[in-house]
């Protein structure tokens, strides 16, 4: 069974730059979740969609964080643009949630790592 | 305080060992708790749920005490394929919907 499907795997790219992350949601899941994890902060939660719907997104830094999903096999996050700080590892992870309560486990696609120079 | 709490590890033990995680949270409102393990530069992964009740699958032992709103993992028989974070997690729900929230996870080493 194809898991969560992350691409990049890797970026590193200069400041100041758009970066776009990709996320493939596991079929049949309908709520998508990202994540970014840094020694200093570990596991923070951004934002979170259930089908489709843009449902918390609390946790996204700022204006330069911006993410879609614009159907249920697909998802972004954008950073434009890019600062040192934003450099994390960024994970995707999905899940199926009868209501938009996000109360089951999820499962990570591999993560990208960014660097920002 | 963060949310949730762990042990700060590392947890250094010879193979064979018994080791415990402790893990507390403060929103009452957490309604359900995990454990993932995340191995060195890799994604995180479900490890096992936590009921009330405490559940076990093979050498992992996960207890919830819902009064004192803590958390444990116990590892019988450790292998040297245990070391890895374990990351204690607790699913808030709010009029939003829910969300994991995460600690900062404890550093397993298990050696020969």
């Amino acid at each position: 069974d194809a898991g969560v499907i992350q691409s990049p795997r890797h970026e590193v790219t200069e400041m100041g730059q758009e970066v776009t992350l990709r996320c493939k949601p596991i079929s049949g899941h309908n709520s998508l979740f990202w994540y970014r994890q840094t020694m200093m902060r570990g596991l923070e939660l951004l934002i979170y969609f259930n089908n489709n719907v843009p449902i918390d997104d609390s946790g996204m830094p700022e204006d330069r964080f911006s993410a879609k999903m614009p159907n249920a096999s697909f998802s972004t996050l954008k950073i434009q643009p890019s600062e040192p700080r934003d450099s994390a590892v960024y994970f995707c992870a999905s899940s199926y949630t009868p209501g938009p309560g996000g109360n089951q486990p999820q499962h990570f696609g591999d993560g990208t790592r960014l660097s920002i120079l | 305080r963060k949310e949730v709490e762990q042990d700060p590890g590392p947890f250094n033990v010879p193979e064979g060992a018994t080791v415990a995680f402790n893990c507390t949270y403060s929103n009452s409102a957490s309604q359900s708790f995990f454990w993932y393990r995340q191995d060195c530069r890799k994604e995180p992964k479900l490890l096992m749920s936590v009921y009330s009740s405490g559940n076990e699958d093979g050498r992992f032992t996960a207890q919830l005490n819902r009064a004192s709103q803590y958390i444990s993992l116990l590892i019988r028989d450790s292998k040297l394929s245990d070391s890895a974070t374990y990351l204690c997690v607790v699913i808030r729900i709010y009029n939003q919907g829910g969300k994991l929230i995460f600690g900062q996870g404890t550093e397993l080493s298990v050696k020969p």
